[in-house]
Protein backbone atom coordinates (compact mmCIF):
# COMPACT_ATOMS: atom_id res chain seq x y z
CA UNK A 1 0.00 0.00 0.00
CA UNK A 2 1.46 3.20 -1.08
CA UNK A 3 1.96 5.50 1.60
CA UNK A 4 0.23 8.90 0.24
CA UNK A 5 -3.22 7.79 -0.69
CA UNK A 6 -5.18 10.09 -3.72
CA UNK A 7 -8.20 10.08 -5.76
CA UNK A 8 -6.50 9.53 -9.21
CA UNK A 9 -9.39 10.64 -10.74
CA UNK A 10 -10.26 12.89 -13.46
CA UNK A 11 -12.03 14.96 -11.46
CA UNK A 12 -14.04 17.54 -13.49
CA UNK A 13 -16.12 20.52 -12.21
CA UNK A 14 -17.94 23.38 -13.56
CA UNK A 15 -15.65 26.88 -14.04
CA UNK A 16 -16.75 28.33 -10.53
CA UNK A 17 -17.73 25.76 -8.49
CA UNK A 18 -15.67 24.27 -5.21
CA UNK A 19 -12.91 21.68 -5.95
CA UNK A 20 -12.20 19.12 -3.26
CA UNK A 21 -9.29 17.23 -3.29
CA UNK A 22 -8.52 14.61 -0.36
CA UNK A 23 -5.23 12.54 0.60
CA UNK A 24 -4.69 10.32 3.16
CA UNK A 25 -0.84 9.39 4.70
CA UNK A 26 -0.43 6.29 6.51
CA UNK A 27 2.49 7.13 8.33
CA UNK A 28 1.78 9.35 11.48
CA UNK A 29 5.12 10.60 12.33
CA UNK A 30 4.46 12.64 9.52
CA UNK A 31 5.16 16.36 10.44
CA UNK A 32 4.46 18.10 7.34
CA UNK A 33 1.98 18.16 4.51
CA UNK A 34 2.03 20.11 1.25
CA UNK A 35 -0.19 20.40 -1.91
CA UNK A 36 2.03 20.83 -5.13
CA UNK A 37 0.44 21.86 -9.18
CA UNK A 38 2.22 19.99 -11.92
CA UNK A 39 1.21 20.90 -15.29
CA UNK A 40 1.99 18.55 -18.12
CA UNK A 41 5.69 18.31 -18.57
CA UNK A 42 6.35 20.85 -15.46
CA UNK A 43 7.70 20.70 -12.53
CA UNK A 44 5.36 21.42 -8.73
CA UNK A 45 4.56 24.23 -7.67
CA UNK A 46 3.97 24.74 -4.30
CA UNK A 47 0.13 25.52 -3.53
CA UNK A 48 -0.30 25.23 0.00
CA UNK A 49 1.85 23.84 3.16
CA UNK A 50 0.03 23.03 6.61
CA UNK A 51 1.28 21.67 9.71
CA UNK A 52 -1.48 21.61 12.44
CA UNK A 53 -4.55 20.27 12.82
CA UNK A 54 -7.55 22.69 11.17
CA UNK A 55 -7.82 24.78 8.33
CA UNK A 56 -5.42 27.12 6.18
CA UNK A 57 -6.22 29.34 3.83
CA UNK A 58 -4.40 31.35 1.15
CA UNK A 59 -6.50 33.00 -1.44
CA UNK A 60 -9.22 30.95 -3.30
CA UNK A 61 -6.99 28.12 -1.39
CA UNK A 62 -8.06 26.11 1.59
CA UNK A 63 -6.06 23.02 3.20
CA UNK A 64 -7.52 20.97 6.06
CA UNK A 65 -5.54 18.88 8.11
CA UNK A 66 -6.70 16.01 10.26
CA UNK A 67 -3.71 13.76 12.09
CA UNK A 68 -6.07 11.92 14.03
CA UNK A 69 -7.48 10.37 10.57
CA UNK A 70 -4.49 11.08 8.57
CA UNK A 71 -6.24 13.07 6.36
CA UNK A 72 -5.23 16.13 4.33
CA UNK A 73 -7.50 17.93 1.99
CA UNK A 74 -7.13 21.25 -0.18
CA UNK A 75 -10.43 23.11 -1.42
CA UNK A 76 -9.92 25.15 -4.30
CA UNK A 77 -13.15 27.97 -4.76
CA UNK A 78 -14.41 29.77 -8.12
CA UNK A 79 -12.47 27.52 -9.67
CA UNK A 80 -10.86 28.60 -12.86
CA UNK A 81 -9.70 26.61 -16.05
CA UNK A 82 -6.38 27.94 -15.91
CA UNK A 83 -6.62 25.84 -12.41
CA UNK A 84 -6.76 22.42 -14.56
CA UNK A 85 -3.85 20.46 -13.69
CA UNK A 86 -2.69 17.34 -11.91
CA UNK A 87 -2.62 18.23 -8.00
CA UNK A 88 -0.13 16.36 -6.00
CA UNK A 89 -0.50 15.84 -1.95
CA UNK A 90 3.25 15.52 -0.29
CA UNK A 91 4.46 14.61 2.71
CA UNK A 92 7.28 14.45 4.56
CA UNK A 93 8.12 13.94 8.73
CA UNK A 94 11.21 14.93 10.38
CA UNK A 95 13.37 11.06 10.80
CA UNK A 96 15.92 13.28 12.60
CA UNK A 97 18.64 15.63 11.01
CA UNK A 98 18.10 16.74 7.44
CA UNK A 99 16.46 14.24 6.57
CA UNK A 100 12.65 16.05 4.83
CA UNK A 101 12.40 13.34 1.76
CA UNK A 102 8.93 14.43 0.50
CA UNK A 103 6.21 11.16 -0.60
CA UNK A 104 4.47 11.99 -2.85
CA UNK A 105 0.41 10.71 -3.66
CA UNK A 106 -0.06 9.72 -7.54
CA UNK A 107 -2.02 12.77 -8.18
CA UNK A 108 -5.31 13.55 -8.80
CA UNK A 109 -6.31 15.32 -12.34
CA UNK A 110 -8.55 17.76 -11.93
CA UNK A 111 -10.57 19.62 -15.12
CA UNK A 112 -12.07 22.80 -14.64
CA UNK A 113 -14.53 22.97 -17.78
CA UNK A 114 -15.38 27.19 -18.71
CA UNK B 1 13.18 35.79 -7.13
CA UNK B 2 16.19 33.46 -8.08
CA UNK B 3 15.08 29.92 -8.29
CA UNK B 4 16.36 26.39 -8.98
CA UNK B 5 18.17 25.57 -11.67
CA UNK B 6 18.92 23.13 -13.74
CA UNK B 7 20.61 22.24 -17.03
CA UNK B 8 20.53 20.52 -19.21
CA UNK B 9 16.67 20.60 -19.83
CA UNK B 10 16.71 18.37 -22.51
CA UNK B 11 18.68 15.26 -22.97
CA UNK B 12 18.98 12.38 -25.32
CA UNK B 13 20.77 9.83 -24.79
CA UNK B 14 21.47 5.85 -26.16
CA UNK B 15 21.40 2.47 -24.28
CA UNK B 16 24.40 2.27 -21.89
CA UNK B 17 25.89 5.84 -22.37
CA UNK B 18 26.09 8.12 -19.69
CA UNK B 19 24.63 11.56 -18.25
CA UNK B 20 25.10 14.11 -16.10
CA UNK B 21 22.76 16.49 -14.74
CA UNK B 22 23.01 19.39 -13.20
CA UNK B 23 21.00 21.61 -10.35
CA UNK B 24 21.96 25.13 -8.81
CA UNK B 25 19.93 25.59 -5.74
CA UNK B 26 18.33 29.06 -4.41
CA UNK B 27 20.99 30.88 -3.22
CA UNK B 28 21.63 30.21 0.94
CA UNK B 29 19.65 27.25 0.52
CA UNK B 30 22.00 24.36 1.94
CA UNK B 31 20.21 21.50 0.99
CA UNK B 32 19.38 19.63 -2.55
CA UNK B 33 16.90 16.88 -3.28
CA UNK B 34 17.01 14.68 -6.44
CA UNK B 35 13.78 13.26 -7.67
CA UNK B 36 12.92 11.08 -10.71
CA UNK B 37 9.39 11.13 -11.83
CA UNK B 38 8.09 8.49 -14.95
CA UNK B 39 5.20 8.95 -17.41
CA UNK B 40 2.27 8.99 -15.80
CA UNK B 41 3.90 8.27 -12.19
CA UNK B 42 4.52 10.60 -9.37
CA UNK B 43 8.05 11.64 -7.89
CA UNK B 44 10.31 9.72 -6.71
CA UNK B 45 12.78 10.68 -4.17
CA UNK B 46 16.60 9.69 -5.49
CA UNK B 47 18.84 11.30 -2.98
CA UNK B 48 19.50 14.70 -1.01
CA UNK B 49 22.42 16.16 0.11
CA UNK B 50 22.78 18.98 3.31
CA UNK B 51 26.03 20.92 3.35
CA UNK B 52 27.65 18.85 0.89
CA UNK B 53 27.24 15.14 2.45
CA UNK B 54 25.00 13.12 1.60
CA UNK B 55 21.77 13.37 3.97
CA UNK B 56 19.39 10.45 2.38
CA UNK B 57 19.21 8.00 -0.01
CA UNK B 58 16.04 6.51 -1.84
CA UNK B 59 15.28 4.47 -4.57
CA UNK B 60 18.44 5.42 -6.97
CA UNK B 61 19.99 2.57 -8.55
CA UNK B 62 23.63 1.89 -7.95
CA UNK B 63 24.52 2.79 -11.57
CA UNK B 64 23.73 6.23 -10.13
CA UNK B 65 25.25 8.31 -8.31
CA UNK B 66 25.86 12.03 -7.23
CA UNK B 67 27.34 14.86 -4.72
CA UNK B 68 27.72 18.41 -4.39
CA UNK B 69 29.64 20.54 -4.06
CA UNK B 70 31.00 23.56 -2.36
CA UNK B 71 29.27 26.11 -4.12
CA UNK B 72 25.70 23.85 -3.23
CA UNK B 73 25.32 22.81 -6.94
CA UNK B 74 24.78 18.78 -6.90
CA UNK B 75 25.27 16.70 -10.16
CA UNK B 76 23.84 13.52 -10.71
CA UNK B 77 25.76 11.24 -12.64
CA UNK B 78 23.99 8.16 -14.40
CA UNK B 79 25.69 5.60 -15.99
CA UNK B 80 24.62 2.49 -18.38
CA UNK B 81 21.49 4.14 -19.19
CA UNK B 82 18.49 2.04 -19.25
CA UNK B 83 15.44 2.50 -21.51
CA UNK B 84 13.56 2.82 -18.29
CA UNK B 85 15.85 5.99 -17.32
CA UNK B 86 13.72 8.13 -19.35
CA UNK B 87 11.85 10.30 -17.03
CA UNK B 88 11.79 14.08 -16.03
CA UNK B 89 14.70 14.32 -13.19
CA UNK B 90 13.74 17.32 -10.76
CA UNK B 91 15.96 18.90 -8.46
CA UNK B 92 14.47 20.58 -5.43
CA UNK B 93 15.91 23.15 -2.55
CA UNK B 94 15.08 23.93 0.79
CA UNK B 95 16.30 26.06 3.60
CA UNK B 96 17.31 24.56 6.77
CA UNK B 97 14.88 25.67 9.33
CA UNK B 98 11.69 26.00 6.93
CA UNK B 99 9.76 23.65 8.02
CA UNK B 100 10.48 21.00 4.62
CA UNK B 101 9.21 23.34 2.14
CA UNK B 102 11.25 22.32 -0.80
CA UNK B 103 11.29 24.31 -4.13
CA UNK B 104 11.40 22.58 -7.30
CA UNK B 105 13.80 23.60 -10.35
CA UNK B 106 12.18 22.95 -14.13
CA UNK B 107 13.30 19.68 -14.54
CA UNK B 108 15.84 17.68 -17.00
CA UNK B 109 13.88 15.51 -19.32
CA UNK B 110 16.21 12.54 -20.14
CA UNK B 111 14.99 10.39 -22.93
CA UNK B 112 17.19 7.11 -23.17
CA UNK B 113 16.99 5.72 -26.99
Amino acid sequence: QKEVEQNSGPLSVPEGAIASLNCTYSDRVSQSFFWYRQYSGKSPELIMSIYSNGDKEDGRFTAQLNKASQYVSLLIRDSQPSDSATYLCAVNGNSGGSNYKLTFGKGTLLTVNP
Amino acid sequence: AAGVIQSPRHLIKEKRETATLKCYPIPRHDTVYWYQQGPGQDPQFLISFYEKMQSDKGSIPDRFSAQQFSDYHSELNMSSLELGDSALYFCASWPLGERGVQFFGPGTRLTVL
